[in-house]
């Protein structure tokens, strides 16, 4: 079975700073990859997906990720951090050969941005 | 505007009482998720359905329920045999696909205090 691992709990960085969140998989095929934002007491928004193709994805709000197999990572990249980033982050990975069953999410990264 | 609601945003019940949580999606998807949300935990699978009157359970099934008798509606009982019911409950959606996990779409979450 698929497995996620997030091994940050918890990040703080200075507004403008540059952000990278670390996000390893466990996966035998080819995975999908996901990155979703979570602001408190919301829901999850999607950030960006891997299915196939170029391994560096583009996602929403400045972020990017970039897909390196013989890592088994997925990690998130912000060149510069707003405050309004300041939010948990999951990854999340799917089956390539299924349809439908559920993503695996990783436990989340806490971001905090300081002035 | 297309999405997911659930409702209500917060939920108190006494200690006891079975409770359902509504899932509403209006995005035409055939498969649909409810996860338990705990600090720290990340986001834990509660159960899952692929298609109308038929679902699955997911890691912590145990003393929850689920119907799917509408498309477009996944609500979820708690029941009085869930011994920690005080959590953040999450929906997802997700379109058909056969051979693949696609994106999944979050709703904004219901809160539930059990006092």
């Amino acid at each position: 079975a698929q497995s996620v691992t997030q091994p940050d709990i918890h990040i703080t960085v200075s507004e403008g700073a540059s952000l990278e969140l670390r996000c390893n998989y466990s996966y035998g095929a080819t995975p999908y990859l996901f990155w979703y934002v979570q602001s408190p007491g919301q829901g999850l928004q999607l950030l960006l997906k891997y299915f196939s193709g170029d391994t560096l994805v583009q996602g929403i709000k400045g972020f990017e990720a970039e897909f390196k197999r013989s890592q088994s990572s997925f990690n998130l990249r912000k060149p510069s951090v707003h405050w309004s980033d300041a939010a948990e982050y999951f990854c999340a990975v799917g089956e390539g050969n299924s349809g439908n069953t559920p993503l695996v999410f990783g436990k989340g990264t806490r971001l905090s941005v300081i002035a | 505007d297309g999405g997911i609601t659930q409702s209500p945003k917060y939920l108190f019940r006494k200690e006891g009482q079975n409770v359902t949580l509504s899932c509403e999606q209006n995005l035409n998807h055939d498969a649909m998720y409810w996860y338990r949300q705990d600090p720290g935990q990340g986001l834990r699978l509660i159960y899952y359905s692929q298609i109308v009157n038929d679902f699955q359970k997911g890691d912590i099934a145990e003393g929850y329920s689920v119907s799917r008798e509408k498309k477009e509606s996944f609500p979820l009982t708690v029941t009085s045999a869930q011994k920690n019911p005080t959590a953040f409950y999450l929906c997802a959606s997700s379109p058909l696909t056969l051979f693949w996990t696609d994106t999944q779409y979050f709703g904004p979450g219901t809160r539930l205090t059990v006092l």
